[in-house]
């Protein structure tokens, strides 16, 4: 089954503690991308890969940090968590063709305290 | 000029009638306007897309109108069911189909 996944599903951290949000597709797409989900503010990029070793920052990166070595996956590194952080994160890929539009994984919800 | 207005913020329709949610955006750079549909616990999914060079696009029950002078386009629901209630988003892009800027949302209820 194509699908973007995405782990763990659900985090408790405290902050200041470190942690990595995974994400692989298994579509061989080009293009993979953060958004974080906050009531009232939508979907707002993270950051967004093009292609293997090829990342750029999207609307909100400060805090956050990614890397992409291999084409399928996408991690999302939060090197010292706060509370503002508190979100429902979702991973993303694509291929270049647009009409395609973006392949969402199911989703993390991460609770800084 | 990279955002996209969204309302109404939620809405609520019986069954069978028509649900309509309408974006603005100011980038005319913006080439590809999707609608995402997200049910709770999931992630958003592509409803149905339309380009520019089109003022409307059907499939089903969905249809898109565009309107390129107003900036504006609307995702209309006709036949509105239960199943239909979700959060739906509007996006634009410039960049070939990559880096997509989305609406605030808008929750949809539809009543039995």
């Amino acid at each position: 089954e194509a699908q973007v996944t995405q782990n763990p599903r659900y985090l408790i951290t405290v902050t200041g503690k470190k942690l990595t949000v995974t994400c692989s597709q298994n579509m061989n797409h080009e293009y993979m991308s953060w958004y974080r989900q906050d009531p009232g503010l939508g979907l707002r990029q993270i950051y967004y890969s093009m292609n293997v070793e090829v990342t750029d920052k999207g609307d909100v990166p400060e805090g956050y940090k990614v890397s992409r070595k291999e084409k399928r996956n996408f991690p999302l590194i939060l090197e010292s968590p706060s509370p503002n952080q508190t979100s429902l994160y979702f991973c993303a890929s694509s291929p270049w063709d647009s009409s395609a539009g973006y392949t969402f994984g199911s989703g993390t919800r991460l609770t800084v305290v | 000029q990279q955002q996209v207005k969204q309302s109404p913020q939620s809405l609520i329709v019986q069954k069978g009638g028509i649900s309509i949610i309408n974006c603005a955006y100011e980038n005319t750079a913006f080439d590809y306007f999707p609608w995402y549909q997200q049910f709770p616990g999931k992630g958003p999914a592509l409803l149905i897309a339309i380009r520019p060079d089109v003022s409307e696009k059907k499939e089903g029950r969905f249809t898109i109108s565009f309107n390129k002078s107003a900036k504006q386009f609307s995702l209309h629901i006709m036949d509105s069911q239960p199943g239909d209630s979700a959060t739906y988003f509007c996006a634009a892009t410039d960049n070939y189909g990559q880096n997509f800027v989305f609406g605030p949302g808008t929750r949809l209820s539809v009543l039995p």
